[in-house]
């Protein structure tokens, strides 16, 4: 298993602004995820990252919007860049997911729960 | 990756036993079948995982019929402490995970 470690926990930011949240895992791990999870609403991936590339993006996100620095293998950061109030939301990295099926399983942080005003 | 549907939501009682069916009609056949659970203000934590017949650890059991179109994660005895979203999974890998709406689970003294 993997303790995985978020801050801020939570955060209000006024529109415009960016906000940097950081994810910390306790072993050294290939592939951490970014999640994002809206009010009431189910988890959506953001990015895969891992650690000496570019991160991956899902449909519907990119890189000038959500930017991802994966420096090690224990420490990943996403960043939310000129926020509106639609990217109020709950994000959530987690690390895990080995190659082959049924070896692994995604660990989550307790997430970053942002409210933009 | 496979679409999977579940009931919105389920209630029960303390001590009963919960039984949550997951429909997913395309299954591929190297995909695995995993539920995850979710508390409020949590990630995700993984129950169980499975690929046919009968999965069973300390925290839950998972039946996967033969043709593998469907799942039904049971919980056994309930207490309040197991009031949460329950997610159904399919896929190949552990990567790149594909949630659902999932099901909520309300459990009643």
């Amino acid at each position: 298993s993997a303790v995985i470690s978020q801050k801020p926990s939570r955060d209000i930011c006024q529109r415009g602004t960016s906000l940097t949240i950081q994810c910390q895992v306790d072993s050294q791990v290939t592939m951490m995820f970014w999640y994002r999870q809206q009010p009431g609403q189910s988890l959506t991936l953001i990015a895969t990252a891992n650690q000496g590339s570019e991160a991956t993006y899902e449909s519907g996100f990119v890189i000038d919007k959500f930017p991802i620095s994966r420096p090690n293998l224990t420490f990943s950061t996403l960043t939310v860049s000129n926020m509106s109030p639609e990217d109020s939301s709950i994000y959530l990295c987690s690390v895990g997911g080995g190659a082959l099926r049924g070896t692994d399983t995604q660990y989550f942080g307790p997430g970053t729960r942002l409210t933009v005003l | 990756l496979a679409k999977t549907t579940q009931p919105i939501s389920m209630d029960s009682y303390e001590g009963q036993e919960v039984n949550i069916t997951c429909s997913h009609n395309n299954i591929a056949t190297n995909d695995y079948i995993t539920w995850y659970q979710q508390f409020p203000s949590q990630g995700p934590r993984f129950i169980i995982q499975g690929y046919k017949t009968k999965v069973t650890n300390e925290v839950a059991s998972l039946f996967i019929p033969a043709d593998r179109k469907s799942s039904t994660l049971s919980l056994p005895r309930v207490s309040l402490s197991d009031t949460a979203v329950y997610y159904c999974l399919v896929g190949e890998n552990d990567y790149k995970l594909s949630f659902g709406a999932g099901t909520t689970v309300t459990v009643r003294a």
